[in-house]
């Protein structure tokens, strides 16, 4: 069974230009969360799709966004990149339905860096 | 504020002895917790999980104790191996029955096991 597959896997960009990330669950998982990784924070939770429908959301300024397509593969966007952007953007699946057993398959993520 | 915290940046053990790592949190709202392991250049992975109804899970070399009236958890690995070597992260859920996987994290402990 194929795992999350994140792309692409490393990525250079400058202030003030935007960002699509791409992310394919694993097959049958309709929920899609995103997470950001930075040495300083840890892990934080940016948003989770699920359906088509962002469920919840992070602490994160609206130049965070994302959404999920009908096969459950979801993009993330982020606008107007500042450097303190700069971090591993992780993709995680799950097979939770209503049931929130937090038990997530992540990918190995995107490195964004902000120049 | 963080509500999830791991105060070891790091932890040295030697092969064979037994690794403790700890997580303390403030929300008592959350009742479901979960530890995930990283390798570098990988996603996080699901190690072991516990719900607040019970005060310890085993899974192997692998057991997490819950103390909620301490609002503290801990990762006891036993024997501990050099494959073991990672980051550790602690994360915790509002609740197991609420839909969404919006997991809070730790900042990570990262644990030498030497041979």
């Amino acid at each position: 069974k194929a795992g999350v597959t994140q792309t692409p896997r490393y990525l250079i960009k400058t202030r003030g230009q935007q960002v699509t990330l791409s992310c394919s669950p694993i097959s049958g998982h309709r929920s899609v969360s995103w997470y950001q990784q930075t040495p300083g924070q840890g892990l934080q939770f940016l948003f989770e799709y699920f359906s088509e429908t962002q469920r919840n959301k992070g602490n994160f300024p609206g130049r965070f966004s994302g959404r999920q397509f009908s096969n459950s593969r979801s993009e993330m966007n982020v606008s107007t990149l500042e450097l303190g952007d700069s971090a591993l953007y992780l993709c995680a699946s799950s097979s939770a339905g209503g049931m929130n057993t937090g038990e997530l398959f992540f990918g190995e993520g995107s490195r964004l860096t902000v120049l | 504020d963080q509500q999830v915290k791991q105060n070891s940046p790091s932890l040295s053990v030697q092969e064979g002895r037994i690794s403790i790592l700890n997580c303390d949190y403030t929300n008592s709202m959350f009742d479901y917790f979960l530890w995930y392991k990283k390798y570098p250049a990988e996603g996080p992975t699901f190690l072991i999980s516990i719900s607040s109804i019970k005060d310890k899970n085993e899974d192997g070399r692998f057991t997490v104790f819950l103390n909620k009236s301490a609002k503290h958890l801990s990762l006891h690995i036993v024997p501990s191996q050099p494959g073991d070597s990672a980051v550790y992260f602690c994360a915790a859920s509002p609740s197991a029955n609420q839909a969404g996987t919006a997991l809070i994290f730790g900042k990570g402990t990262t644990l030498s096991v030497s041979s």
